[in-house]
């Protein structure tokens, strides 16, 4: 079975930029996560999106913003990129809403801003 | 709110070595607590976790025990490898958020020498 899959692998972009981070969740997994690892921060909530609604979203700023479509994979876009927002992004799927439900994470895509 | 404290790295030690890492939480309820680990260039991968008080998780060797008393989760090996170098994070969530999220520690890198 296929695990959670994400692209790009690495993106390169200048600050102001858009980016368009892709992530497709394991087959019947209806939810999707986003975390930041930026370097010496650790893991940080981004966005949280099951049945096709965001349901949570982190300390970010609204130029943080994502969505689902119908066959549960998601994007990730952040607007007027700045250097800060250098990180790796990883997604993650589970089985629907509840804790209990272990997610799976994805090899992640390593944004880096100029 | 709820976070985790867990050692900061990097640990290095010699093959065959006893690993501890300590991680201590806080949480309102009554958390899940998990240990992630982080291989070079991939994502995370669930280790071990424990779901209620003095449970212990266990993979690969390592384990870890749910210290409601002490609030602690700290990881152990008795006898680490090369192959176990690798980023490991401790991690809580709470089954009765709505929250539905993971919150990480700030992870604690380990080098091991052969």
């Amino acid at each position: 079975e296929a695990g959670v899959t994400q692209s790009p692998t690495h993106l390169i972009k200048t600050r102001g930029q858009q980016a368009t981070l892709r992530c497709s969740p394991i087959s019947g997994h209806t939810s999707v996560y986003w975390y930041q690892q930026a370097l010496g921060l650790g893991l940080q909530f981004l966005l949280w999106y099951d049945e096709g609604e965001e349901r949570n979203r982190g300390n970010f700023p609204p130029r943080f913003s994502g969505r689902q479509f119908p066959n549960y994979s998601s994007e990730l876009n952040v607007n007027a990129l700045e250097l800060e927002d250098s990180a790796l992004y990883l997604c993650a799927s589970s089985l629907g809403q509840g804790s209990y439900n272990e997610q799976f994470f994805g090899p992640g895509t390593r944004l880096t801003v100029l | 709110g709820d976070s985790v404290t867990q050692m900061e790295g990097p640990v290095t030690l010699s093959e065959e070595a006893f690993l501890t890492i300590n991680c201590t939480y806080t949480a309102t309820g009554y958390p899940s607590l998990f240990w992630y680990v982080q291989y070079p260039g991939e994502g995370l991968q669930l280790l071990l976790k424990a779901t209620k008080a003095d449970d212990k998780g266990s993979n690969k060797g390592f384990e870890a025990t749910y210290r409601k008393e002490t609030t602690s989760f700290h990881l152990e090996k008795g006898s680490v490898q090369v192959s176990d170098s690798a980023v490991y994070f401790c991690a809580l969530s709470d089954p009765w958020s709505r929250d539905d999220k993971i919150i990480f520690g700030k992870g604690t890198r380990l080098h091991i020498l052969p």
